[in-house]
């Protein structure tokens, strides 16, 4: 089966700096890969995803890169502002169907 | 669009007791039902798939006895907890994902936090 491997554990940066998250894949007929933000006691949200046939996706702030070959993708924020602090997991998964989540990653961003 | 709703939202029961908890897609047919399990700190795991009418299908180390799932329509599908103890205090999540809406992410519920004493 899939096995989704994500780093690092706890991430702190200042307000206004960049985080970074990443995660590797071992399946590599996975072909979608989410990230979830969680709070706490919250549901996860998902904020960003990617399908293979794509190598970067953004949204304002937010971006996702893939690297098939290397079976990796990363999360990328930039300009963190203190409401980004969360949870954040990455998935794969052969369509939609069942998710393989990262351990996740505690992001602590500090005004 | 595509809410998933969860009920109860928190749950504080004896032990031996059976906890039933509800899962409904609001404004769309679910297809494929998902529940996880998240332990503090930890991330969500899969605990079985259920499609409507079908039994569910369990991950490897959930006991189908223990952990009794029904997806009687799609729109509903529930996770019953029977004889609950201690080491199943968790925090439970459902998810799902709509039918004939072409491919969709998985939409998550908002949790079930079961505390046993």
């Amino acid at each position: 089966g899939e096995n989704v491997e994500q780093h690092p554990s706890t991430l702190s940066v200042q307000e206004g700096d960049s985080a970074v998250i990443k995660c590797t894949y071992s399946d590599s007929a996975s072909n979608y890969f989410p990230w979830y933000k969680q709070e706490l006691g919250k549901r996860p949200q998902l904020i960003i995803d990617i399908r293979s046939n794509v190598g970067e996706k953004k949204d304002q702030r937010i971006a996702v890169t893939l690297n098939k070959t290397a079976k990796h993708f990363s999360l990328h924020i930039t300009e963190t502002q203190p409401e980004d602090s969360a949870v954040y997991f990455c998935a794969a998964s052969r369509g939609y169907s069942t998710l393989t989540f990262g351990k996740g990653t505690m992001l602590l961003v500090s005004p | 669009g595509a809410v998933v709703s969860q009920h109860p939202s928190w749950v504080i029961c004896k032990s031996g007791t059976s906890v039933k908890i509800e899962c409904r897609s609001l404004d769309f047919q679910a297809t494929t039902m998902f529940w996880y399990r998240q332990f503090p700190k930890q991330s969500l795991m899969l605990m079985a798939t259920s499609n409507e009418g079908s039994k569910a299908t369990y991950e490897q180390g959930v006991e189908k006895d223990k952990f009794l799932i029904n997806h009687a329509s799609l729109t509903l599908s529930t996770l019953t907890v029977t004889s609950a103890h201690p080491e199943d205090s968790s925090f439970y999540i459902c998810s799902a994902t709509p039918k004939g809406m072409g491919n969709q992410p998985q939409h998550f519920g908002d949790g079930t936090r079961l505390s046993i004493l």
